[in-house]
């Protein structure tokens, strides 16, 4: 069974502070996606990234970065020089390559930056 | 880049009634939607899949009576709560599949419509 665990429920840091949200997912599938989304406190999913199962290698956006690392099945997502509009819950997701929408959902995490 | 637009956003209805939430596709054709629900403070949990001209597919534990999903057009999959109970109070999100050329397919998701039932 697909199964995606984000085991830090809240993360309070203060501005300017590096911090890193882990991720960690359970599939029997060889060919998968992986995504993370960003909601704020109005509620609409904000679209971060999404990795498919055969690309390990880290991508960089802007503040954020992310480590896919296949052998111990993670995706850490990490925002760099963090500012208080960061607040948010944070959501790593899982899905089949052969049903991209059917989307398995880690439990999120609150993370909210202090000025 | 594509749109996937939710109606209505907010809803308050007393216990008993029957609430309807659309989500629509607006500038691509999705044969298939898929609708969410999330708790307060929890995480989102697929409700079911909507299938363009055919029954939904429900997840498990999901009551296909209570929750009637409609998929009558390429850009209209409706969300029927029937007979809404204060439990059923949660924020509802539809997502929605485009297909660009090739086996590109990119996913989106709708703004979300939070349900209160008095």
């Amino acid at each position: 069974a697909q199964k995606v665990t984000q085991a830090q429920t809240e993360i309070s840091v203060v501005e300017k502070e590096d911090v890193t949200l882990d991720c960690v997912y359970e599939t029997r599938d060889t060919t998968y996606y992986l995504f993370w989304y960003k909601q704020p406190p109005s509620g609409e999913l904000v679209f971060l990234i999404r990795r498919n199962s055969f690309d390990e290698q880290n991508e960089i956006s802007g503040r954020y970065s992310w480590n896919f690392q296949k052998s111990t099945s993670s995706f850490n997502f990490t925002i760099t020089a963090s500012q208080v509009v960061d607040s948010a819950v944070y959501f790593c997701a899982l899905s089949e390559a052969g049903n991209t929408g059917k989307l398995i959902f880690g439990q999120g995490t609150t993370l909210q930056v202090k000025p | 880049g594509a749109v996937v637009s939710q109606h209505p956003s907010r809803v308050i209805c007393k216990s008993g009634t029957s609430v309807k939430i659309e989500c629509r596709s607006l500038d691509f054709q999705a044969t298939t939607m898929f609708w969410y629900r999330q708790f307060p403070k929890q995480s989102l949990m697929l409700m079911a899949t909507s299938n363009e001209g055919s029954k939904a597919t429900y997840e498990q534990g999901v009551e296909k009576d209570k929750f009637l999903i409609n998929h009558a057009s390429l850009t209209l999959s409706t969300l029927t709560v029937t007979s809404a109970h204060p439990e059923d109070s949660s924020f509802y999100i539809c997502s929605a599949i485009a297909f660009r050329g090739g086996a590109s397919a990119e996913l989106f998701f709708g703004e979300g419509s939070r349900l209160t039932v008095l």
